[in-house]
């Protein structure tokens, strides 16, 4: 099966923007999606398709993807905006499809 | 508003089955897949699977394959996962999430449930 790789942690000072990455070949065929997970909290879609922003997420988060590499941008970070981030995509390789998740990147707002 | 809401906490032994149950509301049950999402302490995301709740196809992830089942009750719009011989790197929280398919393949998880916590232990 395919995997999805993504920085262990990024930090980012408040009120600048940020570029969290998340690379694997599924994404040559899939756009991704990006899920927001606080502590103790179930994860949040935040970003869908090829850039797509469920009701209630502020415009501050954006999508965009480029070859075998998705990016979640979160522009004018907030304190609230501290939390751990993940990719997924569909995954087609091999003769088992279903779906992937990356590692998670831990997002600190200095 | 759309809202998926789970079953309480298991502790189960070693060997045991649990099964979880998700209760959906505010649209189409039908309409939708609902995949499993767990949760190891400290650990990330990991895909158990998805169930289509339109007609009950169903893809589990190749690693838990034999050893999960997952199963609708539309009467109910209710999502169940059960998970056998457990062990424990089973203990997690289990989460279902409503699944949604684009045209062009890439899906998407939303809303989540809220988790259930599985605590394997002898």
């Amino acid at each position: 099966s395919s995997e999805l790789t993504q920085d262990p942690a990024v930090s980012v000072a408040l009120g600048q923007t940020v570029r969290i990455t998340c690379q694997g070949d599924s994404l040559r065929s899939y756009y991704a999606s990006w899920y927001q997970q606080k502590p103790g909290q179930a994860p949040v879609l935040v970003i869908y398709g090829k850039n797509n922003r469920p009701s209630g997420i502020p415009d501050r988060f954006s999508g965009s993807s480029s070859g075998n590499t998705a990016s979640l941008t979160i522009t004018g970070a907030q304190a609230e905006d501290e939390a751990d981030y993940y990719c997924n995509s569909r995954d087609s390789s091999g003769n088992h499809p279903g779906v992937v998740f990356g590692g998670g990147t831990k997002l600190t707002v200095l | 508003q759309v809202q998926l809401v789970q079953s309480g906490a298991e502790v189960k032994k070693p060997g045991a089955s649990v099964k979880v149950s998700c209760k959906a509301s505010g649209y189409t049950f039908t309409s939708y897949g609902i995949s499993w999402v767990r949760q190891a302490p400290g650990q990330g995301l990991e895909w158990m699977g998805w169930i289509s709740a339109y007609n009950g196809n169903t893809n589990y992830a190749q690693k838990l394959q034999g050893r999960v089942t997952m199963t609708t009750d539309t009467s109910t719009s209710t999502a169940y996962m059960e998970l056998r011989s457990l062990r424990s790197d089973d203990t997690a929280v289990y989460y279902c999430a409503r699944a949604a398919i684009a045209a062009a393949g890439e899906n998407w998880f939303d809303p989540w449930g809220q988790g259930t916590l599985v605590t394997v232990s002898s």
